[in-house]
C-alpha cells in the first residue's frame, strides 16, 4: 500500500487565520481524498481530489471554506479558511488504491483558539 | 442515503476473550464493505474487506468479519483479543461504482489486563 504522510503533524491557530494542510503520496495515484474528523467523532469526506480536474465537495463543504489543490499525481493540498474554533478537528488525507480501498495519512490535529 | 450503523459505541473486554464489534449498513445495492482501526494519535489502518467471494473475509492482527446480506451486516470478530487491540474501530461502506467511503460513528475498543 502507498506511504502518506502530511504536515503539520498538528497545529494551533488563531480564529481568522488560514491552514495550509500537504499531503504527500509515495506513488503516483489517480484519487485522493480529503477528510474531517471532528473530536470525538467519525469521519466525514470533504471533497475529491482527482489530478486534472477541479475538486468535488460534498454537501456541506464549499471551495471557499475549503481550497483544495492537486498539482500532480503525488501531492495534494487542502487549506481550511478563515478558521473558527468549530473548525477543531483531524484533517485526514487518502489515496484510492486497489478495488475502492482507501490508505489514510497520519492526520493533521487542528487547533482552534 | 447509504448509511452504517456501529450500535456499540463502547466493547470493554478483558484479554484473551473474544469480541465481536457489530455494524450494520443500510444500502440495498450492492456494496463493498470494510473495516478500519485507529489507535491513538494514528491515521486510519484498513483491517479487512469485503468485495465479493466468499462472506467469511480473514484480516490482519487475527481479525475476521461475515458479510451477511440477508441482515445486512458485517461484524467483526476476534477469538482472542491482546492489550494492543485497544484501540477504535470504524466499519464503512462504499457503493459498488462509487469511490466514497460512508463511515460508521466508530466502536472503541478497551482491552484490559
Amino acid at each position: 500500500s502507498a506511504v502518506i504522510s502530511q504536515k503539520p503533524s498538528r497545529d494551533i491557530c488563531q480564529r481568522g487565520t488560514s491552514l495550509t494542510i500537504q499531503c504527500q503520496v509515495d506513488s503516483q495515484v489517480t484519487m485522493m481524498f480529503w477528510y474531517r474528523q471532528q473530536p470525538g467523532q467519525s469521519l466525514t469526506l470533504i471533497a475529491t481530489a482527482n489530478q486534472g480536474s477541479e475538486a468535488t465537495y460534498e454537501s456541506g463543504f464549499v471551495i471557499d471554506k475549503f481550497p483544495i489543490s492537486r498539482p500532480n499525481l503525488t501531492f495534494s493540498t487542502l487549506t481550511v479558511s478563515n478558521m473558527s474554533p468549530e473548525d477543531s478537528s483531524i484533517y485526514l488525507c487518502s489515496v484510492g488504491q486497489g478495488q475502492y480501498e482507501q490508505y489514510f495519512g497520519p492526520g493533521t490535529r487542528l487547533t482552534v483558539t | 442515503a447509504q448509511s452504517v450503523t456501529q450500535l456499540d459505541s463502547q466493547v470493554p473486554v478483558f484479554e484473551e476473550a473474544p469480541v465481536e464489534l457489530r455494524c450494520n449498513y443500510s444500502s440495498s445495492v450492492s456494496v463493498y464493505l470494510f473495516w478500519y482501526v485507529q489507535y491513538p494519535n494514528q491515521g486510519l489502518q484498513l483491517l479487512l474487506k469485503y468485495l465479493s467471494g466468499s462472506t467469511l473475509v480473514k484480516g490482519i492482527n487475527g481479525f475476521e468479519a461475515e458479510f451477511n446480506k440477508s441482515q445486512t451486516s458485517f461484524h467483526l470478530r476476534k477469538p482472542s483479543v491482546h492489550i494492543s487491540d485497544t484501540a477504535e474501530y470504524f466499519c464503512a461502506v462504499s457503493d459498488r461504482g462509487t469511490d466514497k467511503l460512508i463511515f460508521g460513528t466508530g466502536t472503541r475498543l478497551q482491552v484490559f489486563p
